[in-house]
């Protein structure tokens, strides 16, 4: 059974239009990561959670935000994504210093 | 500097070989370290984590950590084209952070 689980597996957006990649787990884990990655690019950490404890990494564009409104659920919002946005968005669940579990990612394409 | 660095590859390696990759991290007060195995547009998979000082073996899979050193490597013995794949190293520097280095890319030579 999918323990982390990202909707929808594909996106397709227009330019400068709003949208929001979605994020559930039953792992009831304590720490939720967004991760950006291009093609041929190691995992860009945006954003992580430790329950509501949110941080945001110094680099990551104010185009991106993030709500983690109960421990199962997080979202990635792209205020208005570019075409320099286009990329698998990566969700993940940790206890902490321990392993992460991936969901299988949501593809993003700005047209 | 980055966080975490790999050799770069990508790495080629016959059938039944040793892959041999490596990771430096900067942060020495990094507790936790993983080796992540990724397919081409898949997620990355968990294969193995370490966190004392020394040699970890799972399988054909071995990790050796050397904190003095800064230094986290991964050893895939008896190589297989289903090895093919990305390798990503990845360290928890901080308050729960997870960050990944660039990857090598292996390729295992039938």
């Amino acid at each position: 059974d999918a323990m982390v689980i990202q909707n929808p597996r594909y996106q397709v957006t227009q330019f400068g239009k709003p949208v929001t990649l979605s994020c559930s787990q039953t792992l009831n884990h304590n720490v939720m990561y967004w991760y950006q990655q291009k093609s041929s690019q190691a995992p860009k950490l945006l954003f992580h959670y430790y329950d509501k404890d949110f941080n945001n990494e110094a680099d990551t564009p104010d185009n991106f935000q993030s709500r983690r409104p109960n421990t199962s659920f997080c979202f990635l919002d792209i205020r208005s994504p570019g075409l320099g946005d286009a990329a698998m968005y990566l969700c993940a669940t940790s206890t902490g210093n321990t392993e992460a579990f991936f969901g299988q990612g949501t593809r993003l394409t700005v047209v | 500097q980055k966080e975490v660095e790999q050799n770069s590859g990508p790495l080629s390696v016959p059938e039944g070989a040793i892959a041999s990759l490596n990771c430096t991290y900067s942060d020495r007060g990094s507790q936790s370290f993983f080796w992540y195995r990724q397919y081409s547009g898949k997620s990355p998979e968990l294969i193995m984590f370490i966190y004392s000082n020394g040699d970890k073996e799972d399988g054909r899979f071995t990790a050796q950590l050397n904190k003095a050193s800064q230094y986290v490597s991964l050893l895939i013995r008896d190589s297989q084209p289903s090895d093919s794949a990305t390798y990503l190293c990845a360290v928890t520097p901080d308050d729960y952070k997870l960050s990944f280095g660039a990857g090598t890319t292996v390729t295992v030579r039938a």
